[in-house]
Parts: structure tokens; C-alpha cells; sequence
């Protein structure tokens, strides 16, 4: 069954604010995340991954924090812009020889200008 | 230029027909997968493919058929299509199998709309 899932199903946020979207998961096993972006109309977007053996990793504008103690992911968005709005979904791969993407619920992540 | 294609990316169709989505990936990769989204946004795998072989089936009706003629295609066929098969069809592939820890590039849907 489903494993992944998120805390806040819509956030908010100002431009140019930070912006924080949570994750939980459930398998201890998993030894890879990843977050996608989904744009209305589009599919969903790699934005950053990040394996088991990290806590911590950057991109532009991004940061994911993995904290496998609590089971817990979240991606931070620097100085939110209106192009950031749309649903974001955290992955876990279950890892193991059929390892397999399972996706998050998603959340709505909407920027007002 | 586009690295995944689906078509079409709208199909509108009556309860009982057959209808088929085409997959195409341009970018090498050995990988190929059909998700599912329904209209909560939640994605779903379907099938997988890896080197023209399925590799994972999930627990999808039968009237799914999903065919590689090479590893550069994907389709899916549905039978006698129902009104609960109305989503929203990704098609996506990966450089090698999941199992290698390989992010997902994905196309850009097939709303399905069965009335």
C-alpha cells in the first residue's frame, strides 16, 4: 500500500517568501527520494533528489532535508516566485532488486503575488 | 525536441469502447512506465517495461494492455473502457530500472474522459 504522504495538502505562501513542504514515509528500507514539481496541464518535473546516506542536499533555490530518524523529507524553496506555484509530490524508491518509485499525495503549493 | 511524447493528449470517449495511448522517448533510456493519476492528483504505477520486458504489472483490470514494440515506445491499450477509467495517463521513462536508483522523466498526460 501507499507509504508516502504529506502533512499540508495546500500552502500559501507570499513572494519572495521561503517556502517549506513536508513529507512523511513509512519505509524504513527506502534509500532514495526525490521531489517532483506538476504544473497545471504538465507532468511532473524532477526538481531534486537525495539518497539514504545524505541529510541534507542544494540546488538552485532548493534545499531537501532527509530525516530518516522520523521518517521525514522536506523541501525548502528559496524566495518563492509566482513560477513556483504548482503541486509538489515527494517519491521513495523501496529500494531492493524491485525497487520501485512510489509517489507522495502531493501538495498544492500556490504563490500570491 | 520533446523527451517523452504521449499522445493524444485529450481523449474523450464513450463507456464500452477501445482506445489506445502512444509513448515515445527519445532520450536512450531502457525504462519505461505508465502511471496513472486520478483526479485527487495521486500517481499510481501501472506497468514497466525494461529492455522491451515487463517488469512490473500492478494490480491494473486485464482490459489494460500495454505494448513495447522497442525500447523507445510504450502504448497502452484499454478494452472496453469503463467510466472509472477517466484519469490522467503519464507516461514516463528512466535511464536503467529503478532498482538503481534512477529518477523518472515524464510526458505530459493523456486526460482520459470516458462518459
Amino acid at each position: 500500500g501507499e507509504s508516502v504522504g504529506l502533512h499540508l495538502p495546500t500552502l500559501s505562501v507570499q513572494e519572495g517568501d521561503n517556502s517549506i513542504i513536508n513529507c512523511a514515509y513509512s519505509n524504513s528500507a527506502s534509500d532514495y527520494f526525490i521531489w517532483y514539481k506538476q504544473e497545471s496541464g504538465k507532468g511532473p518535473q524532477f526538481i531534486i533528489d537525495i539518497r539514504s546516506n545524505m541529510d541534507k542536499r542544494q540546488g538552485q533555490r532548493v534545499t531537501v532535508l532527509l530525516n530518516k530518524t522520523v521518517k521525514h523529507l522536506s523541501l525548502q524553496i528559496a524566495a518563492t516566485q509566482p513560477g513556483d506555484s504548482a503541486v509538489y509530490f515527494c517519491a521513495e524508491n523501496t529500494g531492493g532488486s524491485q525497487g520501485n518509485l512510489i509517489f507522495g499525495k502531493g501538495t498544492k503549493l500556490s504563490v500570491k503575488p | 525536441d520533446t523527451a517523452v511524447s504521449q499522445t493524444p493528449k485529450y481523449l474523450v470517449t464513450q463507456m464500452g469502447n477501445d482506445k489506445s495511448i502512444k509513448c515515445e522517448q527519445n532520450l536512450g533510456h531502457d525504462t519505461m512506465y505508465w502511471y496513472k493519476q486520478d483526479s485527487k492528483k495521486f500517481l499510481k504505477i501501472m506497468f514497466s517495461y525494461n529492455n522491451k520486458e515487463l517488469i512490473i504489472n500492478e494490480t491494473v483490470p486485464n482490459r489494460f494492455s500495454p505494448k513495447s514494440p522497442d525500447k523507445a515506445h510504450l502504448n497502452l491499450h484499454i478494452n472496453s473502457l469503463e467510466l472509472g477509467d477517466s484519469a490522467v495517463y503519464f507516461c514516463a521513462s528512466s535511464r536503467a530500472w529503478q532498482s538503481t536508483n534512477e529518477k523518472l522523466f515524464f510526458g505530459s498526460g493523456t486526460q482520459l474522459s470516458v462518459l
